[in-house]
């Protein structure tokens, strides 16, 4: 089956480390651009950061830019979210998504991860 | 970055109504706008894409148009599970932004 499950989320406090994990199966992971997207509770969605298929190019919103990394293991078909230097305004169901190819679309999600950052 | 607007943000329509629901972009993203469905609970599904492309599996009922910074999404007869929130996002440029998203209520 054709999907992506993240895991890894949870309640942290201020300041603290998350890792968020991301394993996709039934697809050739390593061909795809992947990325991460957020919604804070009862908000809309958000771009968060993407990774192109060879991990070698790296894009994040300026909101987490400097805290948070993006990367990837082909070999493990997974993605993952390294976020450091978590704040309150980061709560929020992250959930990471492919890319198709040109013309660019997210036509696979995941379920979501909930972040809670609070203390 | 690009920024996106949805109109409206909520809308109330009964079942078998024609709604429309429109996306400006702040500068010109030619048919990069892509359509997406969430329901409370669950992960977006894809609708549309380039503007006007059904994706595999989603009604007929759906279609989207336009293009350059102004585009629509038309629903031609509601039915009870269109009841969600719809949002646009533009795939022209890194960020890949998101519009505020339009909630489609039951009247």
């Amino acid at each position: 089956e054709v999907q992506l499950v993240e895991s890894g989320g949870g309640l942290v406090q201020p300041g603290g480390s998350l890792r968020l994990s991301c394993a996709a199966s039934g697809f050739t992971f390593s061909t795809y651009w992947m990325h991460w997207v957020r919604q804070a509770p009862g908000k809309g969605l958000v771009w968060v950061s993407r990774i192109s298929s060879d991990g070698g190019s790296t894009n994040s919103a300026d909101s987490v830019k400097g805290r948070f990394t993006i990367s990837r293991d082909n070999a493990e078909n997974t993605l993952y979210l390294q976020m450091n230097s978590l704040r309150a305004e980061d709560t929020a169901v992250y959930y990471c998504a492919r890319e198709a190819p040109n013309p660019r679309y997210f036509d696979l999600w995941g379920r979501g991860s909930l972040v809670t950052v609070s203390s | 970055d690009i920024q996106m607007t949805q109109s409206p943000s909520s809308l109330s329509a009964s079942v078998g109504d024609r709604v429309t629901i429109t996306c400006r972009a702040s500068q010109s993203i030619t048919s990069y706008l892509n359509w997406y469905q969430q329901k409370p609970g669950k992960a977006p599904k894809l609708l549309i894409y380039a503007a006007s492309t059904l994706q595999s599996g989603v009604p007929s009922r759906f279609s989207g148009s336009g293009s350059g910074t102004d585009f629509t999404l038309t629903i031609s007869s509601l039915q009870p599970e269109d009841f969600a929130t719809y949002y646009c996002q533009q795939s022209y440029s890194t960020p890949r932004t998101f519009g505020q998203g339009t909630k489609l209520e039951i009247k």
